[in-house]
């Protein structure tokens, strides 16, 4: 059965911190995405990876990076936690060549004060 | 106008009944369209895909109106089990990324 897993359900931090929010799947597949979603906006695109150490860039990437050192893993990264990046995130990963079909995580409900 | 745009809702039904919702995009050349079911507190997991005319899944029929630019979602014989966001995706032009819509709420009560 498809796996994707987050390091955290909830997490509190403080503004200025930085933050991790790890991703792992257990697909062995090659793309993967990390999304927010807030009420009335709906998901946006944060970045994607379509291979080990690449990254691409989605909707939304000011303020946040990421790193994808190997196949299964893909962090986000807040240099500088700010009260305006609470929310719920979420990662996904799809297979080559089924794109638009893509595995979430459970999310992380992010709160920055 | 949005790329994606839905009826947020919610739609509420009693059991058994059949409910439709719309949703609306804006890139015509769009080739390719999903539903996505997220129940509360949960992650978004694909329901259905339309291609072409539509696509039917048991209860689920899913329709394609590319004339006016939309697409549907029918579910027939509500269960309580239905309850949750539906969520419209789209294809962005010439690029890789997906467009969700925000979500149309389904409550069916007993």
């Amino acid at each position: 059965d498809v796996k994707v897993t987050q390091s955290s359900r909830y997490l509190v931090k403080r503004t200025g911190e930085k933050v991790f929010l790890e991703c792992v799947q257990d697909m062995d597949h090659e793309n993967m995405f990390w999304y927010r979603q807030d009420p009335g906006l709906g998901l946006r695109l944060i970045y994607f990876s379509y291979d080990v150490k690449m990254k691409e860039k989605g909707d939304i990437p000011e303020g946040y990076s990421v790193s994808r050192e190997k196949k299964e893993r893909f962090s986000l990264i807040l240099e500088s936690a700010s009260t305006n990046q609470t929310s719920m995130y979420l990662c996904a990963s799809s297979a080559p060549g089924t794109l638009y079909e893509q595995y979430f995580g459970p999310g992380t409900r992010l709160t920055v004060t | 106008r949005k790329e994606v745009e839905q009826d947020p809702g919610p739609f509420n039904v009693p059991e058994g009944a059949t409910v439709a919702f719309n949703c609306t995009y804006s890139n015509s050349a769009s080739q390719s369209f999903f539903w996505y079911r997220q129940d509360c507190r949960k992650e978004p997991k694909l329901l259905m895909s339309v291609y072409s005319s539509g696509n039917e899944d048991g209860r689920f029929t899913a329709q394609l109106n590319r004339a006016s630019q939309y697409i549907s979602l029918l579910i027939r014989d509500s269960k309580l089990s239905d309850s949750a966001t539906y969520l419209c995706v789209v294809p962005s032009y010439n690029t890789d990324k997906l467009i969700f819509g925000t979500g149309t709420r389904l409550q069916v009560f007993p």
